[in-house]
């Protein structure tokens, strides 16, 4: 069964540095969303993307983020200058298309800020 | 605004015991609601989703609009059904809604 890929599993960067965070969406998706969830609290939308533009941003997705699918099949997250609170699990999903569809998540990527 | 409360944290059963893992919402529109199920070191997987009134691994929810409700509910717990469970929750407006998850629960399931 295809997945959602996610590289890396765990990185660790310093405050301040910029960070990209990799998706690898399942090949006929169309859809694609990012989550992230702090240690002890629930997972929270950040962004969803579609035919080349975000669809919808959260309050959490401010001017430091930014996302790309800079070739057709990956899917990026980019972080440009790193706050300690930005230390989270970062899920990556995707979704095939029309309708009521369910979204599929990566194993995600756990980053740790210091 | 769209919420969803799980309101307990952890619920701990025997093998055999029934379970309900309980899941509320607000919502103003017709929402479209899921639960998702994390097993130890694996990814987020769609359990079930109310649009499609299936049983998924004898589990079962129904959606009570009536007390913003879609409990979790299982007769008899297994072991292999120890795992983190989420409920969330999206707009049923179209496609590519986001989800909001309520806090997740922890069921374990002992032998």
């Amino acid at each position: 069964e295809p997945e959602v890929t996610q590289t890396p599993s765990h990185q660790v960067t310093q405050m301040g540095q910029e960070v990209i965070l990799r998706c690898v969406p399942i090949s006929n998706h169309l859809y694609f969303y990012w989550y992230r969830q702090i240690l002890g609290q629930k997972v929270e939308f950040l962004v969803s993307f579609y035919n080349n533009e975000i669809s919808e941003k959260s309050e959490i997705f401010d001017d430091q983020f930014s996302v790309e699918r800079p070739d057709g099949s990956n899917f990026t997250l980019k972080i440009r200058s790193t706050k300690l609170e930005d230390s989270a699990m970062y899920f990556c999903a995707s979704s095939p298309g029309q309708g009521y569809q369910p979204q599929h998540f990566g194993d995600g990527t756990r980053l740790s800020i210091l | 605004a769209q919420r969803v409360t799980q309101p307990e944290k952890l619920l701990s059963v025997f093998k055999g015991a029934p379970v309900e893992l309980k899941c509320n919402y607000s919502y103003s529109g017709s929402p479209e609601l899921f639960w998702y199920v994390q097993y130890s070191r694996q990814r987020l997987q769609l359990l079930l989703r109310h649009i499609s009134r299936e049983s998924i691994k004898g589990f079962t929810a129904d959606l009570n609009k009536g007390e913003t409700s879609f409990h979790l509910k299982k007769p008899f717990a297994q072991e292999e059904d120890s795992a983190m469970y989420y409920c969330a929750l999206s707009r049923i407006t179209g496609a590519n809604s986001k989800l909001t998850f309520g806090k997740g629960i922890t069921l374990s399931v002992r032998p």
